[in-house]
Formats: structure tokens, sequence, C-alpha cells
């Protein structure tokens, strides 16, 4: 069964600093991984998708890398802003299904 | 492009009645859709895939009796949670797959069940 990790589960940072997201999946099997922002209340908006063949992405300041062997990805948010203050999700799919990590709320203080 | 149209985005009902959540994919066709709840500070959990023309499957631990879905177009799937309870107050989620973008998502619908 695919088991989705991500951590820290909480980060508060000042504005300015560069951070690492982490996530970790168990079966390597995977057709590609997603991460995705959840403001509170709000639904997903999809910010990075690599597909299983796939080292990294790039969107501005964000980049995801994908590691399928080892199970991991990593987030890497450049000089971060208060508006990237938000929940952070990542997901990989199996087959059909997008399996969900635990997330990471993210905090960027002026 | 590759918008998914959630609503309502919030509903209040009392005990005992049904509601019914629309998703709606705007500029492309969705042959399949899901389904998720999502608990306060937890991540997603996914409820049932919506295949069009064809029953839904539901995860385990999901009572289809309770939450039946119907997916009778390529572009919408509803989700009506049946005799609701206060139990069932959640925030519920829908998303479909776009082949070149992988999962878009819906706004979400907050249920409360009063």
């Amino acid at each position: 069964k695919q088991e989705v990790t991500q951590i820290p589960a909480a980060l508060s940072v000042p504005e300015g600093e560069n951070l690492v997201l982490n996530c970790s999946f168990t079966d390597s099997a995977i057709y590609n991984l997603q991460w995705f922002r959840q403001d509170p209340g709000k639904g997903l908006t999809s910010l990075l998708l690599i597909q299983s063949s796939q080292r990294e992405q790039t969107s501005g300041r964000l980049n995801a890398s994908l590691d399928k062997s080892s199970g991991r990805s990593t987030l890497y948010i450049a000089a971060s802003q208060p508006g990237d203050s938000a929940t952070y999700l990542c997901a990989v799919r199996n087959t059909d299904k997008l399996i969900f990590g635990t997330g990471t709320r993210l905090q960027v203080f002026p | 492009g590759a918008v998914v149209s959630q609503h309502p985005s919030w509903v209040i009902c009392k005990s005992g009645t049904s509601v019914k959540i629309e998703c709606r994919s705007l500029d492309f066709q969705a042959t399949t859709m899901f389904w998720y709840r999502q608990f306060p500070k937890q991540s997603l959990m996914l409820m049932a895939t919506s295949n069009e023309g064809s029953k839904a499957t539901y995860e385990q631990g999901v009572e289809k009796d309770k939450f039946l879905i119907n997916h009778a177009s390529l572009t919408l799937s509803t989700l009506t949670v049946t005799s609701a309870h206060p139990e069932d107050s959640s925030f519920y989620i829908c998303s479909a797959r776009d082949t070149r973008r992988g999962y878009t998502f819906g706004s979400g619908t907050r249920l409360t069940v009063v």
C-alpha cells in the first residue's frame, strides 16, 4: 500500500528565506508526482507535475525534483514571500489514483 | 485551461436531509473524476472514483449507499450525501484528470450538517 509522508509538518520562516519541503513515498512504481498548494478552506492549486521519467520541473520561484528509486521528492521555494503561506501537498499517482501526503503548513512572516 | 468547477462552495443542511454536490470540467472532457473528503488540518482522503457511464468505484470503508455518485456525462459528476448526519460534516473536493496537466481540483464544498 502506497504511503506518502511529508516533512516538516509545519514551517514558519521570515520573508526572503529559501525553503525545502520534503515528500517521501514507499512504492516507487508511480506514474508521476504532483505538488499542490491549498489555502485555508479552499481547493487545490496545481504547482508542478513531474512525470516518472523526469528528474525535475521548474516554475518561477518553485523547483521540484524527483528521485523515484529512493522514493523522494523535494519542493524548493526561492526567496519566500508572505503570499506563499499555505499548505503544500505532494501526491503520487499509482494506476488511476492520486495518493496524498500529509502536507506541510507553511507560514512566511514579513 | 483545465478548470474544474464545483458547486456549491458551502452548504448547511438539517440532519436527515440529502445534499447534492456538482463537479464540472469546463474546458475538457473527463472520463474519470474523483471525490475526496478532507477533515480539518488533515490531508485528502479518496472516497471514490467516478467513471462516465458506469458505476463508481468506492474506496474501502466508504458507504456507497450514503455517498451516491453519478457521472452521466463527460463533464459532470455529482456526489449526493444521503440522510446526512453531523458526522458527515466535512470538506468535499472533486478532481478530474487531464492527460497533459495531471489532476485539476475543484474549489471544494464545505458541508455542515446541523
